[in-house]
């Protein structure tokens, strides 16, 4: 299974939007509502951003938001703040009953 | 609250076995709804799925690993547990375990992950 595409990096400056893409297949991305997307400052765990592609999970900012179309799927960050700077990983189900992650992307808030 | 820890050896010589486990509080692992898994980050690298493995024990692996991975459950320890064999450099990085719901994408509890390394 081929990893999903995502951007290799974005920025936004603190109170602008971002969007960050996943691009898969129809055996994974484009099949299934099944896409995640996690937060990940170096040292620590992962955090659950966005499960199902567009539900958030208790405790998680509302200014993260998740939609899909297609085969590629999306994570919206509006009003950028600081604490957001972090890299961000999606992952899919596929048909194979597996899972695979994206390359990840790294947010910077200028 | 449920926590995961993994445990196991930081150092493992090249072409043998690594062997982590996850143990689970503050919640079952024979609970239904909940798949066990493990996911490893490189250093440098992105974040990788394993397998994962239902509290029943049926697992699914990554095909790239399939070969060398089994997943385990220990329901009298409240534990899972991950084994690699014939290990290289290549699988040097941080493994978490993680609990996802089932008919879900919902990976909601990780543990903090554990450096393995892989060196003679």
């Amino acid at each position: 299974q081929s990893a999903l595409t995502q951007p290799a990096s974005v920025s936004g400056s603190p109170g602008q939007s971002i969007t960050i893409s996943c691009t898969g297949t129809s055996s994974d991305v484009g099949g299934y509502n099944y896409v995640s997307w996690y937060q990940h400052h170096p040292g620590k765990a992962p955090k659950l951003m966005i499960f199902d592609v567009s539900n958030r999970p208790s405790g998680v900012s509302d200014r993260f938001s998740g939609s899909k179309s297609g085969n590629t799927a999306s994570l919206t960050i509006s009003r950028l703040q600081a604490e957001d700077e972090a890299d961000y990983y999606c992952d899919s189900y596929t048909v194979s009953g597996t899972w695979v992650f994206g390359g990840g992307t790294k947010l910077t808030v200028l | 609250q449920l926590q995961l820890q993994e445990s196991g050896p930081g150092l493992v010589k090249p072409s043998e076995t690594l062997s982590l486990t996850c143990t689970v509080s503050g919640g079952s692992i024979s609970s239904s709804g909940y798949y066990w898994g493990w996911i490893r980050q490189p250093p440098g690298k992105g974040l990788e799925w394993i397998g994962n493995i239902y509290y029943s024990g049926s697992a699914y692996y990554n095909p790239s690993l399939k070969s060398r991975v089994t997943i385990s459950v220990d329901m009298s320890k409240n534990q899972f547990s991950l084994r690699l064999s014939s290990v290289t450099a290549a699988d040097t990085a941080i493994y978490y375990c993680t609990r996802r719901r089932s008919s879900s994408s919902c990976r909601d509890s990780w543990g903090q992950g554990t450096l393995v390394t892989v060196s003679s």
